[in-house]
């Protein structure tokens, strides 16, 4: 069965930190990848999103993500976090066999000032 | 357009009543997908359509579930007879699969379902 797993479902990070959250995902074909954002008492956005070329990739607010299809990996990285990061990070992929989008359960991301 | 809207936000119920949710995606996407959402997880995949036609549905659908989107704009779930197991945030998402649109999903801000 499709299914995608993120390893970390509670992080605790001072400000400055760097920080990385991991995500694996089942074989499936070709796949598109992506990192949603959930802000709290806000809907789900886009971080960044992975379809094809290089396997780094970039997102906004200095989120970036790495594909590595051996690994069947999409983890995703910050140099440096701030106070204002602090929400629910979710990975996604997008099997295009099945047109189905599978999410992982989310990491919930915390910040200290 | 100002994106997905779901309505209502919030739905209180008694067990044992029906609630109908509504989900007017972004105008000139086509596929429209609903996922359920309780706390501590991710969202799960519920039922998708292309235009009018519901591609797939997950075995989370039980039979007191249907969705429905008859004129491959709005589309709404019903849940019958409604269990406390059904409360949750109910998410719409929309996306296109137009030249040059990238697939990702855009949501709605979620309705908010609590049953008593």
């Amino acid at each position: 069965a499709q299914s995608v797993s993120q390893h970390n479902h509670h992080v605790i990070l001072s400000e400055a930190a760097s920080l990385e959250l991991g995500c694996n995902y089942s074989y499936g074909g070709t796949v598109n990848l992506f990192w949603y954002v959930q802000y709290p008492g806000q809907h789900l956005q886009l971080l960044l999103k992975y379809f094809s070329g290089d396997p780094l990739v970039k997102g906004i607010k200095g989120f970036e993500a790495e594909f590595i299809k051996s690994k069947f990996s999409f983890n995703l990285r910050k140099p440096s976090v701030q106070w204002s990061d602090t929400a629910e990070y979710f990975c996604a992929v997008f099997y295009s066999g099945t047109y189905k989008y599978i999410f992982g359960t989310g990491t919930r991301l915390k910040v200290l000032a | 357009d100002t994106g997905v809207s779901q309505d209502p936000r919030h739905k209180i119920t008694k067990r044992g009543q029906n609630v109908t949710f509504r989900c007017d995606p972004i105008s000139e996407h086509n596929r429209l997908y609903w996922y359920r959402q309780t706390l501590g997880q991710g969202p799960e995949f519920l039922t998708y359509f292309q235009n009018e036609a519901q591609l797939e549905k997950s075995r989370l659908l039980s039979d007191r579930f249907s969705a429905e989107r008859p004129k491959g704009s709005f589309s709404t779930l019903e849940i019958q007879r409604t269990e406390q197991g059904d409360s949750a945030m109910y998410l719409c998402a929309s996306s296109s699969t137009g030249t040059g649109h990238t697939g990702e999903l855009f949501f709605g801000e979620g309705s908010r379902l609590t049953v008593l």
